[in-house]
């Protein structure tokens, strides 16, 4: 299957900062990829779907202004956690969409803002 | 909208037993992809097994299989001959037949494994 990478896995930053994750399909472009946040013992809840080449659609109750993402080509999206806080501290996971039968996901980056 | 229900929080089994996992989905889709997903400790997702709904027949891979009644709108998960390997949240999920669609999670079953 398709490879996803996610740089870095764990991140600690102070409250006010912002950090930046990449997610990269190593071997598959990938015109749409999904970006999830998952807190302990819970579900993988999307955020936001990145398209490569244009805006990023949020789910309800995502700030779209707090979690930027950038889709610039076919095998980068990046998800920037601006002015992070506490309570952005969570799971956070990507993955492509090859096809509706098959999706690939990262290995997660683990966010701790102090 | 589609939603995934895992009634079960938690399930445990001893080592070489069966154990089956639930999920009950709702959709008005004809077609669709049902999927279980592995999360172990590591927390890297890993597709266990998928079934397509145009598919009567249930899927099997080793020692995974599934019990698809779409009538009901049921996709439980057996594991046979459990070993300790299997021991992780379990996610049930659905997406429909179209390019681009995103998955829907259930809220995942955490199995643990006796020995």
């Amino acid at each position: 299957g398709a490879v996803v990478s996610q740089h870095p896995s764990w991140v600690i930053c102070k409250s006010g900062t912002s950090v930046k994750i990449e997610c990269r399909s190593l071997d598959f472009q990938a015109t749409t990829m999904f970006w999830y946040r998952q807190f302990p013992k819970q579900s993988l809840m999307l955020m936001a779907t990145s398209n490569e080449g244009s805006k990023a659609t949020y789910e309800q109750g995502v700030e779209k202004d707090k979690f930027l993402i950038n889709h610039a080509s076919l095998t980068l999206s990046t998800l920037t956690v601006t002015s992070a806080h506490p309570e952005d501290s969570s799971f956070y996971i990507c993955s492509n969409s090859g096809s509706p039968y098959e999706q690939y996901f990262g290995p997660g980056t683990r966010l701790t803002v102090t | 909208a589609q939603t995934v229900t895992q009634s079960q929080p938690e399930m445990s089994v001893q080592e070489a037993e069966t154990v089956t996992l639930s999920c009950t989905y709702d959709t008005s889709e004809s077609d669709y992809y049902l999927f279980w997903y592995k999360q172990p400790p590591s927390r890297q997702m890993i597709l266990v097994i998928r079934q397509e709904a145009y598919k009567q027949q249930n899927a099997t891979e080793n020692r995974f299989s599934v019990n698809f009644q779409k009538a009901a709108k049921s996709f439980s998960l057996k594991i046979s001959d459990s070993q300790l390997g299997d021991a992780a949240m379990y996610f049930c999920a659905y997406n429909r037949e179209t390019s681009g669609s995103r998955l829907t999670f259930g809220e995942g079953t955490q199995l643990t494994v006796n020995p």
